[in-house]
């Protein structure tokens, strides 16, 4: 089965340069969620897209933006990077109707393990 | 803010033994999800459970969802080494609120 796809899986950039993040959700899946996992902790909620809408933002810095597209890829963009930006990036998807009829169930990437010099 | 408090926080058992990690919160969610974490890859989703008192298994593990949905518990029989990993529980709140909050995870080492 198809899962959700992340590019670069690694990614190594020095402080105050950007970086772009894409996430490709499982197919017909239409919600694309990104969460931030630094070194020993558990995800920590970034941002969501609905229908290629905004639907909920958790600890994202201004320094971040994102978008869904009309093909429901995501991506994350990141400037003046810090050197605590690093961490490992990871992009999950769901469909309203999920697994066995449960809402929301999220499926998660592999991940993009960025790294700030 | 919701919590999810995961307990213990780190296990090493031996190959054959059984145990049980717990995932705790003092808010109602809609629905729990546990994961199943390898280092530096995402996390795999292992079971959702929606309904409070709900039991689920899959193969050697047990899941169980809290009557008030507030609590859930993994339960690994005859644990294998192939078991090490990172063990998340998620709640999601439902709602307009589409984030899962994560609790800081069971780090299990099985040794043989």
């Amino acid at each position: 089965a198809a899962g959700v796809i992340q590019s670069p899986r690694h990614l190594i950039k020095e402080k105050r340069e950007t970086a772009t993040l894409k996430c490709y959700p499982i197919p017909r899946h239409d919600t694309v969620y990104w969460y931030q996992q630094g070194p020993g902790q558990d995800p920590q909620f970034l941002i969501s897209f609905y229908e290629k809408m905004q639907s909920d933002k958790g600890s994202i810095p201004d320094r971040f933006s994102a978008q869904q597209f009309s093909d429901y890829h995501s991506e994350l963009n990141m400037s003046s990077l810090e050197l605590g930006d690093s961490a490992l990036y990871f992009c999950a998807s769901s469909s309203p109707f999920g697994l066995a009829g449960v809402a929301d169930t999220q499926y998660f990437g592999p991940g993009t393990r960025l790294t700030v010099l | 803010t919701q919590l999810l408090e995961q307990s213990p926080q780190f296990l090493s058992i031996q190959e054959g033994e059984n145990l049980t990690v717990y995932c705790n919160s003092s808010s109602v969610f809609s629905s729990l999800q546990w994961y199943r974490q390898e280092p530096g890859e995402g996390p795999v989703l292992l079971v959702t459970v929606v309904t409070g008192g709900e039991v689920k298994k899959l193969k050697r593990l047990t899941f169980q969802f809290g009557d008030a949905r507030k609590d859930s518990s993994l339960h690994i029989t005859a644990a294998q080494p192939g078991d090490t990993g990172l063990y998340l529980c998620a709640g999601y709140s439902g709602g307009s609120n589409y984030k899962l909050t994560f609790g800081k995870g069971t780090l299990l080492t099985v040794n043989p």
